[in-house]
């Protein structure tokens, strides 16, 4: 059974940089079949897509946030990570990692979401 | 980027009855390699991550109830729920995935009258 699950500080401070990582058990990263994104919701709003990694380490990035992003997996490659600079409130979001279904660039496998919150 | 816009933005069914919701995309999905429009809906119920339940437009996801279709092509979407279920009460979601960055509907919320 395929989980995802967010994991990294609630409360960030203005200019600093959010960090988060996604764990994965049930399936690999290392799968050709797949690709992992992360997805933000501002409380009471819709959602955005941020970015995604794919197995080759090709990243794929929001233009509207493309300069402050970095996607990455770890190097045991049960984990993927999220990092955002220059953080504002308007970062403040429930961010949620998951797994696209097979060959199909669509998500079936979600996190439960983790609300970081971006206050001095 | 390709701009989603959902209608309505709520609207109240009675158990039992008919919900439409439906979802246009500023530019065409209908990838001609694969003649596929890569269009998602997906549900979300508070304080709970989205749920995939269509996706290629019209592919209901395994273990979504066959109450719910997905129908559309293009540029202009809907989601139907024959027969409005309780547990159906959520916010609804269309994606396409047509291009880079992905883009979602503002969303739809469904309940019940």
């Amino acid at each position: 059974q395929v989980q995802v699950q967010e994991s990294g500080p609630g409360l960030v401070k203005p200019s600093g940089t959010l960090s988060l990582t996604c764990s994965v058990s049930g399936a690999s990263i290392s799968s050709s079949s797949n690709y992992w994104v992360w997805i933000r919701q501002p409380p009471g709003k819709g959602l955005e897509w941020i970015g995604s990694i794919y197995y080759t380490g090709d990243t794929y990035y929001n233009p509207s946030l493309d300069s402050r992003i970095t996607i990455s997996v770890d190097t045991s490659r049960t984990q993927f990570s999220l990092r955002l600079s220059s953080v504002t409130a308007a970062d403040t979001a429930v961010y949620f990692c998951a797994k696209s279904r097979d060959y199909v660039n669509v998500y079936d496998i979600w996190g439960q979401g983790t609300m970081v919150t971006v206050s001095s | 980027d390709i701009v989603m816009t959902q209608s309505p933005d709520s609207l109240a069914v009675s158990l039992g009855e008919r919900a439409t919701i439906n979802c246009r995309s500023s530019q065409s999905v209908l990838y001609s390699s694969n003649n596929k429009n890569h269009l998602a809906w997906y549900q979300q119920k508070p304080g709970q991550p989205p749920k995939l339940l269509i996706y290629w437009a019209s592919i209901r996801e395994l273990g979504v109830p066959d109450r719910f279709s997905g129908s559309g092509s293009g540029t202009d979407f809907t989601l139907t729920i024959s027969g409005l279920q309780a547990e159906d009460v959520a916010v609804y979601y269309c994606q396409q995935y047509y291009s880079t960055p992905q883009t979602f509907g503002q969303g739809t919320k469904v309940e019940v009258k």
